[in-house]
């Protein structure tokens, strides 16, 4: 079975740029997030999507940054623009929900996209 | 920002030794999580401790809840080369929209010498 699938991999831009992530869940998976990790820190939750409703953006800042889950499954992050401290890397994971305990509520990340901004 | 304290920073030892790391927090959780990360990847779900004092065993893993729901440990016995990364712990408070939300610590970056 597929893990959780992030693309691109890398990106480099130009700051004031605009740049999209694109994560692609396990299949059956309700709940998605998104997390902002930085060199030498955890990540730290970005949003999460109980399937297409966003119930925790608190840390997202909405002035550049924006996502969305449309029917669900797919989601796409985007910042715009881009800043020289945007430069990080955002991770995506999904879980079947986030009640209860294990297996339920387990979260499985994908890869990354590393991105940075000159 | 995030409210874990995790440490050592970083840890060098010689294949076959044992590790153990720890994480506090200011804030009482409910869960506690110990996750590893290998470079260019994301995190490893490795234990999930559900309970105050227990003590949670994966092969050569070993980890505790603290009594207090405040501090947690993992203990990895025997190191081989293939223990290396970086180990996050993570805890989850119940309530409102954030039941679930995950806070990760800094992370332990462990090299292991052949």
């Amino acid at each position: 079975e597929a893990g959780v699938v992030q693309s691109p991999r890398y990106k480099i831009i130009e700051k004031k740029q605009p740049v999209a992530f694109w994560c692609n869940p396990i299949s059956g998976h309700n709940t998605l997030y998104w997390y902002l990790q930085n060199l030498g820190q955890g990540p730290e939750l970005l949003i999460r999507y109980e399937n297409e409703e966003a119930v925790d953006d608190s840390q997202l800042p909405k002035d550049r940054f924006s996502a969305e889950r449309l029917k669900g499954v797919d989601s796409t992050l985007k910042i715009q623009p881009a800043e020289l401290g945007d430069s990080a890397v955002y991770l995506c994971a999904s879980s079947l929900g986030v009640w209860g305990t294990l297996p339920d509520n387990e979260q499985f990340f994908g890869p990354g996209t590393r991105l940075t901004v000159l | 920002g995030q409210q874990l304290n995790q440490s050592p920073q970083s840890m060098f030892i010689q294949e076959g030794e044992d590790v153990s790391m720890n994480c506090t927090s200011s804030s009482i959780f409910n869960t506690w999580l110990w996750y590893k990360q290998d470079p260019g990847e994301g995190p490893v779900l490795l234990i999930a401790l559900y309970k105050a004092g227990e003590l949670t065993s994966n092969g050569r893993l070993t980890a505790q809840f603290g009594i207090t729901r405040k501090d947690s440990f993992l203990n990895i016995s025997a190191s081989i080369p293939s223990d290396v990364g970086i180990y996050f712990c993570a805890g989850t408070t119940a309530g409102g929209t954030s039941y679930g939300k995950l806070t990760f610590g800094q992370g332990t970056i462990l090299t292991v010498h052949p």
